[in-house]
This record gives structure tokens, C-alpha cells and sequence, in this order.
């Protein structure tokens, strides 16, 4: 079946300007999550979805970020006034439940640039 | 000094060496996951346990729950288990992993 996808695969943007990432989550999995990964570095997590609520957006970094869910399904990440800073990949994994003894699986993510 | 601490850092191997990666938590845990990302791919999660120790092919991992440590072993390591492997806690009574830094192993032919 098919997988988490998102889209786009990359993205180079100025900085300033706003970007939109999306997340297309396995059909049937209520809980999808936000991460980035920085170059060289671990997993950070930013935001956790279960339906189209957002119990837990702990994880963003400034209120540049903000995240949504329609139809307890696609998710869009958006940045505000990108900063040099963002750059990173953005991961995005859904899961059946939102236990963390339940697998994740992970969108091949979208690497943004911001110059 | 972070929850899940993973050891070690970097590791270059020699095909058909026999690989431990090790994994320490701090945190009581529902699960304990192994994730494996390879160069300029998606994630995959490569096992899921609470207690024992799980076998897929040349993988391996165990766990201990009394002294909060875990391990993945590669047995017969060939140059495609090039990856950066991640364990991470699956904190108990929450939705969260909680993410170890990584383990970048590279297996020369």
C-alpha cells in the first residue's frame, strides 16, 4: 500500500519568504507528527496531530511555525519569513495510534534551503 | 546529558565484520524502537520491543529493561547496512519517541 508521502522533495526559498510543506499520511492512521532534522543532526520533534487536533506543538520554534490537519488527514507545515536558520529536512511520520509503543512511519521528507 | 545516548558516535567496519550499536535511556519506555535512515532517504523502522530480543535476518536486538540498555547487532555486515542508525524511547504513557543522536556506520567491501 502506499506509504507517507510529501511533497515537495526540496525547496530553496529566500529568505523572507513563506513556505508550505505537506504531509500525505497512510490512510487510516490518526496520529501524524512533525520533524526536522537539521545537517549532521538528530531528530527534533515539532508538532504532534491526533485527528485534525494538535494536542502538542510544543516542539516549534517560533511563532513563524504553525501547522494544520484537514479531514483527520493532509497536513500542511508552514514557515513565516523564512530564516537562514530553517534550512533543514522536514520529516514528516504517521502511526495507526498515537502510543509511543505504536511504529511510525516516515515521509522520505522535504529538504528546504533557504538562501 | 540527553535521555537516550547512543554509542558509538561513527563506526567504519569491514564487510562481514559482526556490528553492536548500543543504546542507553534514562526514561521509562512503553517501547524501544530501531530506526535506520540511509544517505538521502526516508526513515524505516527496523524493530519494535519491550522486552527479550528480536531477530529480522542479519539484524538483531535486544534489551534490557533493568539496566535500560538496548543493542542492535549486524551480523555479517555487508556494504548496503551503510545507514545512520537511531534508537529511540518510546516515552511510557505518551505518544512521544524520544531520539538518540544517531549512529553513522559505514562498511567498506
Amino acid at each position: 500500500g502506499a506509504g507517507v508521502s510529501q511533497s515537495p522533495s526540496n525547496k530553496v526559498t529566500e529568505k523572507g519568504k513563506d513556505v508550505e510543506l505537506r504531509c500525505d499520511p497512510i490512510s487510516g492512521h490518526t496520529a501524524l507528527y512533525w520533524y526536522r532534522q537539521s545537517l549532521g543532526q538528530g531528530l527534533e520533534f515539532l508538532i504532534y496531530f491526533q485527528g485534525n487536533s494538535a494536542p502538542d506543538k510544543s516542539g516549534l520554534p517560533s511563532d513563524r511555525f504553525s501547522a494544520e490537519r484537514t479531514g483527520g488527514s493532509v497536513s500542511t507545515l508552514t514557515i513565516q519569513r523564512t530564516q537562514q536558520e530553517d534550512s533543514a529536512v522536514y520529516l514528516c511520520a504517521s502511526s495507526f495510534r498515537g502510543t509511543a509503543s505504536t511504529e511510525q512511519y516516515f515521509g522520505p521528507g522535504t529538504r528546504l534551503t533557504v538562501t | 546529558k540527553n535521555e537516550v545516548e547512543q554509542s558509538p558516535q561513527n563506526l567504519t567496519a569491514q564487510e562481514g565484520e559482526f556490528i553492536t550499536i548500543n543504546c542507553s535511556y534514562s526514561v521509562g519506555i512503553s517501547a524501544l524502537h530501531w530506526l535506520q535512515q540511509h544517505p538521502g532517504g526516508g526513515i524505516v523502522s527496523l524493530f519494535m520491543l519491550s522486552s527479550g530480543k528480536k531477530k529480522h535476518g542479519r539484524l538483531i536486538a535486544t534489551i534490557n529493561i533493568q539496566e535500560k540498555h538496548s543493542s542492535l547487532h549486524i551480523t555479517a555486515s555487508h556494504p548496503r547496512d551503510s545507514a545512520v542508525y537511531i534508537c529511540a524511547a518510546g516515552s511510557a504513557g505518551t505518544y512521544k519517541y524520544i531520539f538518540g543522536t544517531g549512529t553513522r556506520l559505514k562498511v567498506l567491501a
